[in-house]
């Protein structure tokens, strides 16, 4: 399986930061990769797919880039609701692997 | 509007078996490609199961052989049957559907979520 890990594992930050969060793949994925936002006791939300594609509705502080194994999430001023935990999710391989997670915290 | 309703979990023996359900609105269960994914408690998300919309399916080596994802076209439901439960089974199970466009796979709406708890 393609083994997915982001970094770092968790995150504080305070309001209006920008932050990066990344996803790194075992092996080359090209642009099979997608993230995912999750708020405590919710579904996970999708934010990001094709690695660099805005889902619709999604705010354009999100943002996604990268190819091949190493992956970015930014979060270009980060805002109340934001604080969250998130998922890189790799799709090259109909073996679905998700990353461990990232926590963003309040600072 | 899209919706994903899943029901069918609760508390189950090691060894038992359920069956989730996952009931759609708002599109066609059998013309997207459907997934179920875990969490167990405390824990980040595991992809359990693929169904594509011609019927090809895929597991994670962890419930291959113990689980079997399926589908009913008539009551655009989802299902997920769980044989020989194990604690390590115990999470939330969501199901989500699947977006796939020029070879990429995303999964854009995801249910609420039933918990399975497998415990004596």
């Amino acid at each position: 399986d393609i083994q997915m890990t982001q970094s770092p594992s968790s995150l504080s930050a305070s309001v209006g930061d920008r932050v990066t969060i990344t996803c790194r793949a075992s092996q080359s994925i090209s642009s099979y990769l997608n993230w995912y936002q999750q708020k405590p006791g919710k579904a996970p939300k999708l934010l990001i797919y094709a690695a660099s594609s805005l889902q619709s509705g999604v705010p354009s502080r999100f943002s996604g880039s990268g190819s091949g194994t190493d992956f970015t999430l930014t979060i270009s001023s980060l805002q109340p609701e934001d604080f969250a935990t998130y998922y890189c999710q790799q799709s090259y391989s109909t073996s679905i692997t998700f990353g461990q997670g990232t926590r963003l915290e309040i600072k | 509007e899209v919706q994903l309703v899943e029901s069918g979990g609760g508390l189950i023996q090691p060894g038992g078996s359920l069956r989730l359900s996952c009931a759609a609105s708002g599109f066609t269960v059998s013309s997207n490609y459907m997934s179920w994914v875990r969490q167990a408690p405390g824990k980040g998300l595991e992809w359990v199961s693929l169904i594509y919309s011609a019927g090809t399916t895929y597991y994670a080596d962890s419930v291959k052989g113990r689980f079997t994802i399926s589908r009913d076209n008539s009551k655009n439901t989802l299902y997920l049957q769980m044989n020989s439960l194990r604690a390590e089974d115990t999470a939330v199970y969501y199901c989500a559907r699947g977006v796939a466009a020029a070879g990429f796979l995303w999964f854009d709406y995801w249910g609420q979520g039933t918990l399975v708890t497998v415990s004596s």
